[in-house]
């Protein structure tokens, strides 16, 4: 089954910098890959999402990319903001896999001052 | 004008009780999902609903019991609760299976504690 490996675990960056998080995914049938952000006692939330016809996706100052050959899509945060603090999960889904959505296991950003 | 909508917000109980919690969209999708999260923030999948139909069954006890009365409810039942329960639970829905494009609506989450 598909498995999405998720790095790193915990994240922290100066204000104003960039922040990237990484993951992999196993099944190379994936073709959709969402990431979502996560505040403290929130729900998950959709922050930009990209398909596998796509290599790059940007949406102001958060981009993704995506590595079909390598199996590896990439989530990039410019010009960090304290509201940018959150744990933010990478997902991968597939045509085969019906419904399902495989979570990465989180990295918590932290933003200093 | 809420999406996704569970309810409790907070449930506390006695080990080897039984509760339910109660997921509702009004957003006119086909599929719902309940996901658990534990402590570590893991979300894992639990069950999937296509339009009242189980299709994804993962690795959960029986003691837990997803109910579909129709395609804009979803509700769990827990059976004999116990402290590995506990856990935020997060109902969800997504437009339908098809394309992969599944993205998840989460619904606000129940916190389950376990005494």
């Amino acid at each position: 089954g598909e498995n999405v490996e998720q790095h790193p675990s915990t994240l922290s960056v100066q204000e104003g910098d960039s922040a990237v998080i990484k993951c992999t995914y196993s099944d190379s049938a994936s073709n959709y890959f969402p990431w979502y952000k996560q505040e403290l006692g929130k729900r998950p939330q959709l922050i930009i999402d990209i398909r596998s016809n796509v290599g790059e996706k940007k949406d102001q100052r958060i981009a993704v990319t995506l590595n079909k050959t390598a199996k590896h899509f990439s989530l990039h945060i410019t010009e960090t903001q304290p509201e940018d603090s959150a744990v933010y999960f990478c997902a991968a889904s597939s045509y085969s896999s019906a419904s399902k959505i495989i979570f990465g296991s989180g990295t918590r950003l932290s933003i200093r001052p | 004008d809420t999406a996704v909508s569970q309810t409790p917000k907070y449930l506390v109980t006695q080990m080897g009780n039984d509760k339910s919690i109660k997921c509702e969209q009004n957003l006119g999708h086909d599929t719902m999902y309940w996901y658990k999260q534990d402590s570590k923030k893991f979300l894992k999948i639990m069950f999937s609903y296509n339009n009242k139909e189980l299709i994804i069954n993962e690795t959960v006890p029986n003691r837990f019991s997803p109910k579909s009365p129709d395609k804009a409810h979803l509700n769990l039942h827990i059976n004999s609760l116990e402290l590995g329960d506990s856990a935020v639970y997060f109902c969800a829905s997504s437009p339908g299976t098809s394309g992969g494009a599944n993205t998840q609506y989460f619904g606000p989450g129940t916190r389950l504690t376990v005494l």
